[in-house]
């Protein structure tokens, strides 16, 4: 499968831990996108890359929340105390520039107990 | 930004009728469309899209018209089949970026045989 990558599937974690999701991108994608999505709600913007330069980040993405891209390839999301309420479903997505080619991943369930 | 509402939030039909799906957006300027499926525990993928500059297009069973005037778009399916069945995204891209999709809540469709 060559589209979008992402792990872990499903996470479960207790309130106050750290995660750290990954997102490997269609290979010749400089967008980089990150979602999150709650039950019965369309996903929601929280963060996007352009190569590696973060360029927009959503007031949902609490300081608790940090994305990076480090060499423009891969990304990484890292939630640190997780809270209850940052139980979701985690899409990544990339494009090749723009609307065009925007494709997602199948996503992180996180789960916070 | 751009504000999208989908409706209806579920939708049941018996096997070969049609299902519409309607949503309305908030930014008049928005200029794509794009429509998304869902199946449980898959990636969201795009099925259809249209642009601000035509009011319809079709694709085998599917179709999305647009009226610019009243800010709403629709997707329509018709000869509905069992593999119809799953959630129903819509989404706006305002002009103001190229990066951030606006989600509608999603319509869950089942296709009862």
């Amino acid at each position: 499968d060559t589209g979008v990558s992402q792990d872990p599937r499903h996470k479960i974690t207790k309130r106050g831990q750290n995660v750290t999701f990954r997102c490997d991108p269609i290979s010749e994608h400089n967008r980089l996108y990150w979602y999150r999505q709650t039950l019965g709600q369309g996903p929601e913007f929280l963060t996007y890359f352009q190569n590696e330069a973060q360029l927009e980040k959503s007031r949902l993405l609490s300081d608790r929340f940090s994305a990076e891209r480090p060499k423009g390839s891969f990304s990484t999301l890292e939630i640190q105390r997780t809270e209850q309420g940052d139980s979701a479903m985690y899409l990544c997505a990339s494009s090749p520039r723009g609307r065009d080619g925007y494709t997602f991943g199948s996503g992180t369930r996180l789960t916070v107990v | 930004g751009e504000n999208v509402e989908q409706h209806p939030s579920t939708l049941s039909v018996q096997e070969g009728d049609s299902a519409v799906i309607k949503c309305t957006y908030s930014d008049s300027a928005s200029n794509y469309f794009p429509w998304y499926k869902q199946e449980l525990g898959k990636r969201p993928q795009l099925i259809i899209d249209i642009r601000s500059n035509v009011g319809e297009k079709k694709d085998q069973r599917i179709a999305v018209t647009l009226n610019k005037t009243a800010k709403h778009f629709s997707l329509h399916i018709t000869e509905t089949q069992p593999e119809d069945s799953a959630v129903y995204f819509c989404a706006a891209f305002p002009p103001s970026n190229d990066y951030k999709l606006s989600f509608g809540a999603g319509t869950t469709v089942t296709v009862r045989a």
